[in-house]
């Protein structure tokens, strides 16, 4: 059961134009949102967050977008850069949890020269 | 700040012996460490959450006398796999766990990719 897909195994950008990476949950408990970054043979590094009471934020080139309705969340990265390419982890946190995250299953981004 | 180790980086063994992963935060206190194995093109998959001085909680489906996870420092946890078999061969992930504005963040080691023949 995959309570936090990434529909988009791969994704493929020009240098200079804006990437979104999609991602979907179905549990209604999550109320943490982050998106992490990860090499190959490396440990995701964190990128950016957002809480529910929120619809965005900010940081940068990065930008994560929240629609808790459609239990939808995007990341926005402009302009993209070839040193973005990399896969991309969306992953939730939901009340009363301990702070255990549930990882999507990643999108590979690679941003074109 | 905020660093995590892991070590060894790598390891092949033979099916049948246990393997011993390290984790450490180098530059912070962690009170909350957490175990993921991540087979390829998947996700990461939580094994455990262990806390200092406790006994681990383990996720569902997860062996926990197959995986012994001990935290005995606020900087040091240990995964054990035991009795191997090239079925466990995956990367393993630890982060550990720090208080940043008032919510948990987690920071990963890099990872330690187990091999068994």
């Amino acid at each position: 059961d995959q309570q936090v897909k990434q529909n988009s195994p791969s994704l493929s950008v020009q240098e200079g134009r804006i990437s979104i990476l999609n991602c979907d949950y179905t549990n209604s408990m999550f109320d943490y949102f982050l998106w992490y970054k990860k090499y190959p043979a490396e440990g995701p590094t964190f990128l950016i967050s957002i809480s529910s009471i929120k619809d965005k934020n900010e940081d940068g080139r990065f930008t994560v977008f929240l629609n808790k309705s459609a239990k939808h969340l995007s990341l926005h990265i402009v302009p993209s850069q070839p040193g973005d390419s990399a896969v991309y982890f969306c992953a939730a946190s939901a009340v009363g949890s301990g702070d255990k995250l549930t990882f999507g299953t990643g999108t590979r981004l690679a941003v074109r020269p | 700040g905020a660093v995590v180790s892991q070590h060894p980086s790598w390891v092949i063994c033979k099916s049948g012996t246990s393997v011993k992963i390290e984790c450490r935060s180098l530059d912070f206190q962690a009170t909350t460490m957490f175990w993921y194995r991540q087979f390829p093109k998947q996700s990461l998959m939580l094994m455990a959450t262990s806390n200092e001085g406790s006994k681990a909680t383990y996720e569902q489906g997860v062996e926990k006398d197959k995986f012994l996870i001990n935290h005995a420092s606020l900087t040091l946890s240990t995964l054990t796999v035991t009795s191997a078999h090239p079925e466990d061969s995956s990367f393993y992930i630890c982060s550990a766990g720090r208080l940043a504005g008032g919510e948990t963040q987690q920071y990963f080691g890099p990872g330690t990719r187990l091999t068994v023949t």
